[in-house]
Order: structure tokens, then sequence, then C-alpha cells
């Protein structure tokens, strides 16, 4: 059973600092990783995709993957109350018929 | 504006009565998928179809058939609807199982069943 862990949150941060999303997976073989955002009511909405170790930076949105580790992370810089909304990680499993996994998805909240 | 249409919007039904949610993509993707989204159960894949004239099970594909009509639409049917059965319902799609660019979702069928 594949699994994607989200375990930390709800989240709440105040205005203009940095928000730390965290997600580790269970497939070992996994090859690519997806951040979406769901605001409240609304459908999911992709913000960063990642398939190789290291950073990858979007505007203020960096995606971090420790493939080692199984563990992919999102970082929110200057947050915004407009960043309110529940984050869902997705993993991809290895051979080109594996399907996306979600994990439960953490609540950020951005205090003004 | 293209994307992924579903419809309807909302619905009421009654245990046992059917339905069928629609989808429809105009982005010319290959594969389209039926996920359910329940309060602390994240996204369920309830069915998918990975090219026009294949369909697979998902997760908790029990209670649903599908059919993919054609290259843009894949719906989604619920013979003798259930409680359990209330959920959100969002369709997706990517240009193939791959999915390199993840997958773009419709804006969902919020389904109460009583």
């Amino acid at each position: 059973q594949k699994e994607v862990e989200q375990n930390s949150g709800p989240l709440s941060v105040p205005e203009g600092a940095i928000a730390s999303l965290n997600c580790t997976y269970s497939d070992r073989g996994s090859q690519s990783f997806f951040w979406y955002r769901q605001y409240s009511g609304k459908s999911p909405e992709l913000i960063m995709f990642i398939y190789s170790n290291g950073d990858k930076e979007d505007g203020r949105f960096t995606a971090q993957l420790n493939k080692a580790s199984q563990y992919v992370s999102l970082l929110i810089r200057d947050s915004q109350p407009s960043d309110s909304a529940t984050y869902l990680c997705a993993v991809k499993g290895r051979g080109a018929n594996s399907k996306l996994t979600f994990g439960k998805g953490i609540t950020l909240s951005v205090r003004p | 504006n293209a994307g992924v249409t579903q419809t309807p919007k909302f619905q009421v039904l009654k245990t046992g009565q059917s339905m069928t949610l629609q989808c429809a993509q105009d982005m010319n993707h290959n594969s389209m998928y039926w996920y359910r989204q329940d309060p602390g159960m994240g996204l369920r894949l309830i069915y998918y179809s990975a090219s026009e004239g294949t369909t697979d099970k998902g997760e908790v594909p029990n209670g649903y058939n599908v059919s993919r009509l054609n290259k843009r639409e894949f719906s989604l049917r619920l013979e003798s609807a259930a409680p359990s059965q209330t959920s959100v319902y969002f369709c997706a799609s990517s240009e193939a199982l791959l999915g390199v660019y993840g997958y773009t979702f419709g804006s969902g069928t919020r389904l109460t069943v009583v």
C-alpha cells in the first residue's frame, strides 16, 4: 500500500513569515512529486512539481525533495493571507501506469 | 477557457436513486480520473481511464461504474445511491498516465444522498 503522509497541521503563521509544509512517502521508487493548493469549496490547483533531489523555486514557493529520506516539502516565503488554503502533497510511483497518490492535506492559515 | 468541466455542481439524491456525473475535457488529454474527497480522508481514486476505450478500478470502486464515451468525456454512474456516497466528486485529466505535469481537476460535484 503506497502511502503519502502529511501529519503536521493545521498550521498557522503570521503574514510575512515562511510557511513550511512537509510530506513523507512510503514507495522508495516514486518518481514525481506534486504540490496542490485547494481553497475551501474549490478544486485542487497544481502549484509545483519536482522530480530531482534538491530545491526548485518558483516565485515565493520552493519545493524541496530528498529521495533518500523519502521526504518532500513546500516552503512559502513572505506568506500572505491569500495563501490560506489546504495544501495537498501527491506522489507518483514508479512505472508508466502508476497514478498519483494524494496525502490528506495540511491546512495553512496566514494571520494578517 | 480550456479545462475540465463537470456537471452538475450540486445534487441531492434519495437512497436508491441513480444518477450520472458528467465530465469533459478540452485539453486533448488521454487519461481521465474520478476521485472522491471526504473530510479527513483526502482524495481517493474511484476509477480511471488510461486512454480512450479503457477503464480500470481505483482504490474505492464499489457502487460505481464508469464510461469513457470518447477521448473528451468520462462519466461516473451511481446505480443505487447510498448515504456513504455523500461526498465531493472530482474529475481530473492528464496528457497520459505518466502525468508528467500532474493532473488538471474539474470544479467538482457536491453530492448528498439522503
